[in-house]
């Protein structure tokens, strides 16, 4: 079955800690996303990337880090930078360039300890 | 630049009664416009999207939406609320900028169906 893994489904942070949450896809999709999700503020972008080797920072980019090695492969490491890092993370995949529909990861709660 | 704008952050109607969320958009052209579904701590799905064909875009369990451009609207409807469609719902629109393109979310509405 074609789709988006997330994985762990929960992650706890320690203070000055760096985490990283994974994103694999099997869509063969060219552009993949993050977002993350706070109570009554819908999804705000975190990075994007559009092709393999590059990506671009979204609205919310400070103390979150990410890479695309690998077409399938979309890893997100929250940075001890990140002060404010309690929310639920998704990440997503489309092709690439058109208003094509995004499929989205079950999501990754991300919690400080 | 293109924003999107869910009226109503929570809608409550009864099991079988028809469903109204409501959101407006803007943009300087033609948008392309999504509905997502998101059932608790669960991803988004697709119900249905517009992209300039048909204004009456059908989407999956029974849900539509409408492009009024006149009123800058895309509300989704729903004849026949059933419990299971008890979830939150975003409205996406899709922009374009200088080569790069986003996704611009919109708030949430969250739909409670009564027994």
């Amino acid at each position: 079955d074609g789709g988006i893994t997330q994985s762990p489904k929960y992650l706890f942070r320690k203070e000055g800690q760096n985490v990283t949450l994974s994103c694999e896809q099997n869509l063969n999709h060219d552009a993949m996303y993050w977002y993350r999700q706070d109570p009554g503020q819908g999804l705000r972008l975190i990075y994007y990337s559009q092709i393999v080797n590059d990506f671009q920072k979204g609205d919310i980019a400070e103390g979150y880090s990410v890479s695309r090695e690998k077409k399938e492969s979309f890893p997100l490491t929250v940075t001890s930078a990140q002060k404010n890092p309690t929310a639920f993370y998704l990440c997503a995949s489309s092709i690439s360039g058109y208003p094509e529909t995004q499929y989205f990861g079950p999501g990754t709660r991300l919690l400080v300890l | 630049a293109q924003s999107v704008t869910q009226l109503d952050s929570h809608v409550s109607v009864s099991e079988g009664t028809p469903v109204l969320l409501r959101c407006n958009y803007s943009s300087s052209y033609s948008p392309s416009l999504f509905w997502y579904v998101q059932h608790p701590n669960k991803g988004l799905q697709l119900l249905l999207k517009y992209t300039s064909a048909a204004t009456l875009v059908k989407g999956i369990n029974g849900f539509e939406a409408e492009f009024k451009k006149s009123e800058t609207s895309f509300h989704l409807t729903k004849p026949s609320a059933h419990m299971s469609d008890a979830a939150e719902y975003f409205c996406v629109v899709f922009r374009t900028t200088s080569g790069t393109y986003k996704y611009i979310f919109g708030t949430g509405t969250r739909l409670k169906v009564l027994a």
